[in-house]
């Protein structure tokens, strides 16, 4: 069975202070692994896809990668809307769903 | 854009009451799925659909069935609404075979049983 952990829970973070985010997986056969960032009360949005280790995604402040255990979603000089939920899912080979981890709070103060 | 629409964002609901959600997805995609969200626990599947009248069951299935008559339309029941179905539900859709944005997801339907 395909499983995700995300760490930490819960983030803090001063305005201008850069930090990662940790999705460990295991999955039979990755056939991509995905970061959706959420809003309070909202559907999650589509951020990143990655499909092999040594791979990197780029968009504005956030930047993903890709190892064959993990993925980091690196946080660079953050400001407040910067503040979500972030979800790593993971889709094996062959498969149609997404597995997720329980997500990232990140809150970040002005 | 995509859109996935959920057609309730807040429900409330007594014990016992059979209740539908309702999602409807506007880019003529294969696969739609249903969730619950919940605090610490993350998204967990409920159903999905990768056809028209074709359904699958996720890893949380009981308690819930799922209808799908046509390929925009994918909708939720719960039989008899217990107060442990109270959660947030997500709709999601996606394209096969491409999945390079994964799923699209609606706003959700907080859904409370009294």
């Amino acid at each position: 069975e395909d499983q995700v952990t995300q760490s930490p829970e819960a983030l803090r973070l001063q305005e201008g202070e850069s930090s990662s985010l940790n999705c460990s997986y295991t999955v039979s056969g990755l056939r991509g692994l995905f970061w959706y960032r959420q809003d309070p009360g909202k559907g999650p949005e589509f951020l990143f896809t990655l499909y092999s280790a040594g791979e990197e995604k780029e968009k504005e402040r956030l930047k993903a990668t890709l190892t064959k255990k993990e993925s980091f979603l690196h946080i660079t000089a953050p400001k407040p809307e910067d503040s979500a939920t972030y979800l790593c899912a993971v889709q094996a080979k062959g498969d149609y769903k997404l597995s997720f981890g329980a997500g990232t709070t990140v809150t970040v103060r002005a | 854009d995509v859109k996935v629409t959920q057609s309730s964002r807040y429900l409330v609901k007594r014990t016992g009451e059979k209740v539908f959600l309702e999602c409807v997805q506007d880019m003529d995609h294969e696969n739609m799925f249903w969730y619950r969200q919940d605090p610490g626990l993350g998204l967990r599947l409920i159903y999905f659909s990768y056809d028209v009248k074709m359904k699958e069951k996720g890893d949380i299935p009981e308690g819930y069935s799922v209808s799908r008559e046509k390929k925009e339309r994918f909708s939720l029941i719960l039989e008899s609404a217990s107060t442990n179905q109270t959660s947030m539900y997500l709709c999601a859709s996606s394209f096969v075979p491409g999945q390079n944005y994964g799923y699209t997801f609606g706003s959700g339907t907080r859904l409370t049983v009294v």
